[in-house]
């Protein structure tokens, strides 16, 4: 009974560089969140995904960033050329179904340090 | 605007001690409500949630959070702390209209023995 996998589980990428960060949502899940944890910070929306479909991008930073959920295989967070200020936590939730009133189910997350 | 907010960033209590972590929020249509808990470095668990029905809602861990129109809000509360509840509370609301959760900025539980 597998939750929700992210990896790898930290990530250590020198300023310019690109950071793929992985989501393997539930068995039967087809929608994936992701969202993202600054220090000092709570946690803040950036997109809503669902198979080959992004639904919802409002929080996405304009530039560098972008998301994927292809038919097969896991939920790609790509960030291009990587800042300090990209220093955060990044974590994927998943449910299956889109209506408000289902649980988003958590993975670990994904530490990303920018050096 | 919409928003979430939790009063006091940092808790203390004794073990055994009632815990209260408070939750408010910004809306003029009530939204669906969520607590969940983070230990350190590990992801998100939901400990009870709202979204119909009864308005006191009981989850995980003895945890118990009431909704209240009036006063916007939904406290999280637990009669006798343990040292295991220890971690960072956060309140979440998905917003009538939305499918994501707009979460508040958290309040970390410290539990003295």
């Amino acid at each position: 009974n597998a939750g929700v996998m992210q990896n790898p589980r930290h990530l250590v990428r020198r300023r310019g560089q690109e950071a793929r960060l992985r989501c393997s949502p539930m068995k039967g899940h087809s929608h994936v969140y992701w969202y993202r944890q600054l220090p000092e910070e709570g946690l803040k929306f950036m997109v809503y995904l669902q198979k080959e479909n992004i639904i919802d991008e409002s929080g996405m930073p304009k530039e560098r960033f972008s998301a994927e959920f292809p038919k097969e295989g896991p939920s790609i967070l790509r960030i291009q050329q990587v800042v300090r200020g990209d220093s955060a936590a990044y974590f994927c939730a998943s449910s299956n179904a889109g209506q408000a009133n289902y649980e988003q189910y958590f993975g670990p997350g994904t530490r990303l340090t920018v050096t | 605007a919409q928003s979430v907010t939790q009063l006091g960033s940092h808790v203390s209590v004794s073990e055994g001690a009632l815990v209260l972590l408070r939750c408010n929020y910004s809306s003029s249509v009530p939204p669906y409500l969520f607590w969940y808990v983070q230990y350190p470095n590990q992801g998100l668990q939901l400990l009870l949630k709202y979204t119909t029905g009864a308005t006191l809602v009981k989850g995980i861990n003895g945890f118990e959070a009431e909704f209240k129109k009036s006063e916007t809000s939904f406290h999280l509360t637990k009669p006798s702390a343990h040292m295991s509840d220890a971690a960072e509370y956060f309140c979440a609301v998905i917003f009538s209209g939305y499918s994501t959760l707009t979460f508040g900025k958290g309040t970390m539980l410290l539990v003295s023995p």
